[in-house]
C-alpha cells in the first residue's frame, strides 16, 4: 500500500498570501488529521476530519481551515498568512481498529509540507 | 492542565551503546501512549502504541514502558545504530478509548548516535 502523500512538499509564500496543502491518506483510511510543526512548539493538532467532517480541532485561529472530499483525500487552506505561520505542516491518516481489548487509532504521517512565509 | 514533558532533551550516545528516553505526562482521562521516531525533514513514525493494561511493548531493539499508576513511560533503544539518530517524540491520547481522542504531544527528545 501506498503510503500518505502530501503535495506540494515545499512552499515558498508572502505575508498576506493564502495556501492550500493537499493530503492523500492511505487507501481505506477515513480519518485525516492534519499538525503544525515547528522547532519552539513542537508538533500542535490542528483539526481532524472523519468522512468529510471535521471531527476534532485544536486551538488554531480561523485562518486555519480544512476539508475532506468524499474519497477522504483532504485540503488544508490557510488565509492571509503571517511570518509565524512558517512551519512543517503534517498530514496523519488513521487506521481504527480493536486490538486486545482496546481501540486504536494508529496514526500513519506523510512527510511534510515544508511552508516558509517571507 | 494535561502535559506531556519528556527528558532528556536531547542526547549524544556511542554507536552500540544502550540508552533510555523518558516521558511524563499529566493527561487524564488517560487512553493509550505511543512513541514516534522522527528523522530529520521527515513525519513521525509510530514505534509503539500501549493502553494503560500494557506495562512493555518491543518493536525490534525499542522496547518501551509504561507505568500507568506513576504516569510514566520510558523508551528504551538496545545496540545503537547511526540510523537511530532522530527526535523521539512520546504522545499520549486523552480520552475514553474512543476511536479519536485528543492527543497531546511531547516535545521530543534529539538522540544523536555517533561512531
Amino acid at each position: 500500500k501506498a503510503g500518505v502523500t502530501q503535495t506540494p512538499r515545499y512552499l515558498i509564500k508572502t505575508r498576506g498570501q493564502q495556501v492550500t496543502l493537499s493530503c492523500s491518506p492511505i487507501s481505506g483510511h477515513r480519518s485525516v488529521s492534519w499538525y503544525q510543526q515547528t522547532p519552539g512548539q513542537g508538533l500542535q493538532f490542528l483539526f481532524e476530519y472523519f468522512s468529510e467532517t471535521q471531527r476534532n480541532k485544536g486551538n488554531f485561529p480561523g485562518r486555519f481551515s480544512g476539508r475532506q472530499f468524499s474519497n477522504s483525500r483532504s485540503e488544508m487552506n490557510v488565509s492571509t498568512l503571517e511570518l509565524g505561520d512558517s512551519a512543517l505542516y503534517l498530514c496523519a491518516s488513521s487506521l481504527e481498529y480493536e486490538g486486545q481489548g482496546a481501540r486504536r487509532n494508529e496514526q500513519f504521517f506523510g512527510p511534510g509540507t515544508r511552508l516558509t512565509v517571507l | 492542565k494535561n502535559q506531556v514533558e519528556q527528558s532528556p532533551q536531547s542526547l549524544i550516545i556511542l554507536e552500540g551503546k544502550n540508552c533510555t528516553l523518558q516521558c511524563n505526562y499529566t493527561v487524564s482521562p488517560f487512553s493509550n501512549l505511543r512513541w514516534y521516531k522522527q528523522d530529520t525533514g521527515r513525519g513521525p513514525v509510530s514505534l509503539t502504541i500501549m493502553t494503560f493494561s500494557e506495562n512493555t511493548k518491543s518493536n525490534g531493539r525499542y522496547t518501551a514502558t509504561l507505568d500507568a499508576d506513576t504516569k510514566q513511560s520510558s523508551l528504551h533503544i538496545t545496540a545503537s545504530q547511526l540510523s537511530d539518530s532522530a527526535s523521539y517524540i512520546c504522545v499520549v491520547s486523552e480520552g475514553y478509548g474512543g476511536a479519536t481522542n485528543k492527543l497531546i504531544f511531547g516535545t521530543g527528545t534529539l538522540l544523536a548516535v555517533q561512531p
